[in-house]
């Protein structure tokens, strides 16, 4: 059974810049979340999604913006890029049944981002 | 508003020891608790999951305890190897914020040959 999949691995940008990057669930899941790991920070929750349903956000401005489809999949965009935003971004993925449930969290290898 | 603390934050240990791994949380109010593994530059590895309603769960040589009272949960890693050398990170999610892990800082732990 795929684990869950994020595209690009690796990607450079320059200051005012914008990213998408990707996820793609396990099989079957539902949920998706994503996090931003950064040496001084740690992790830091970013957003949750479940059946394409905003469920939480975390304390991120409003360049930090996702949405997940119909498949699960779910994209995350930076708008505006600062170099503070430089981190490795993780997505994870759940079996997440109802609202009001948060199972296992299973998560990718991520996406590094790095801003010049 | 809930705080996860790890510690200590790095420890090393020789081969064979048995590891045993701190964390503690603010408010008892949980839903479940989760511990990773990462490895250097790689993403967390699933360890173990708790639900509130447990108190341990095993899995191999590894033991998780959970206290909801006191806020604490502790991992035990037996007869510890050098592939257990990582960092471990306990997460919760809390009952009000469905969907959100909320991380500790993570231990770093060596077992030298």
């Amino acid at each position: 059974k795929a684990g869950v999949t994020q595209t690009p691995r690796y990607l450079i940008k320059t200051r005012g810049q914008q990213v998408t990057l990707s996820c793609s669930p396990i099989s079957g899941h539902r949920s998706v979340s994503w996090y931003q790991q950064t040496p001084g920070q740690g992790l830091q929750f970013l957003f949750e999604y479940f059946s394409e349903t905003q469920r939480n956000k975390g304390n991120f401005p409003g360049r930090f913006s996702g949405r997940q489809f119909s498949n699960s999949r779910s994209e995350m965009n930076v708008s505006t890029l600062e170099l503070g935003d430089s981190a490795l971004y993780l997505c994870a993925s759940s079996l997440t049944q109802t609202h009001r449930d948060t199972g296992e969290l299973f998560f990718g290898e991520g996406s590094r981002l790095t801003v010049l | 508003k809930q705080e996860v603390t790890q510690i200590p934050a790095a420890l090393s240990v020789p081969e064979g020891e048995n590891l045993v791994l701190n964390c503690s949380f603010t408010d008892s109010a949980i839903y479940n608790l989760q511990w990773f593994r990462q490895d250097p530059g790689k993403g967390l590895t699933s360890l173990l999951l708790i639900q509130s309603s447990q108190r341990e769960q095993t899995s191999g040589r590894l033991n998780a305890s959970l206290d909801k009272s006191s806020g604490r949960s502790t991992l035990y890693i037996a007869a510890s190897q050098p592939g257990d050398s990582a960092t471990y990170l306990c997460a919760v999610v809390s009952t009000d914020s469905w969907g959100k892990l909320q991380f500790g800082a993570g231990t770093q732990v060596v077992v030298t040959p």
